[in-house]
């Protein structure tokens, strides 16, 4: 029990879908993350959210779209995406957006077709 | 943050202890030595952190040298769950600035635990 679950685990979408990806975390944390882990590469992270407000953007394609609607839920939201876009997306949080540890989701395996 | 170097896979029968090496010769004062693990399907599990005193908890021990340029992560009796990638990131424990949350993962040490 990680306390950051993830679903979908597996998702198979064709690159005209809207998809999305949601993430709830149950350790009263105020920051939440979103990366993203190609294969046989380094966990890249794409947005950080503190108290439901952005506070970074990692240069991601607006293809991905993330919500916050409260502190313990996190989406993505994805249109079009694209098949290099295929990876598992991880989820994380941690007590505020500055500090550690952070604790991770088990991802949403995404394979676009 | 500092750059760690780590060795590529290192093997452990069951039961012994697994000692995971990191080298951050660049280490600044004020960051902490951090691992994670991942196995495999799975996401990123935190295991341990320190800044100089060498540290245990319920997963592993942490041994930092003195010059704090080099830790090891000790997993005491090793079983085959522990089979994952391990990874030490040096950072700030409250980093501020434009750094966010973020977390550097390099390549990481593969750990096979074998019967």
């Amino acid at each position: 029990e990680t306390g950051v679950t993830q679903t979908p685990r597996h998702l198979v979408m064709g690159m005209t879908n809207k998809k999305s990806l949601k993430c709830e975390q149950h350790l009263g944390h105020n920051a939440m993350y979103w990366y993203k882990q190609s294969a046989k590469k380094p966990l890249e992270l794409m947005f950080v959210y503190s108290l439901e407000e952005r506070v970074e953007n990692n240069s991601v394609p607006s293809r991905f779209s993330p919500e916050c609607p409260n502190s313990s839920h996190l989406f993505l939201h994805l249109h079009t995406l694209q098949p290099e876009d295929s990876a598992l997306y991880l989820c994380a949080s941690s007590q505020d957006w500055d500090t550690q540890p952070q604790h991770f989701g088990d991802g949403t395996r995404l394979s676009i077709l | 943050d500092a750059k760690t170097t780590q060795p590529t896979s290192m093997d452990c029968a069951e039961g012994r202890a697994a000692n995971l090496p990191c080298n951050h010769s660049t280490i600044s004062g004020n960051e902490y030595v951090y691992w994670y693990r991942q196995i495999h399907s799975q996401g990123p599990q935190y295991i341990i952190h320190g800044l100089k005193n060498n540290e245990t908890n319920e997963m592993a021990s942490l041994i930092i040298t003195e010059d704090r340029k080099s830790s090891t992560l000790i997993l005491p009796h090793a079983t085959l769950r522990d089979t994952a990638v391990y990874y030490c990131i040096v950072r700030v424990l409250n980093a501020g600035g434009t750094s966010y949350g973020k977390l550097t993962f390099g390549q990481g040490t593969i750990l096979t635990v074998h019967p």
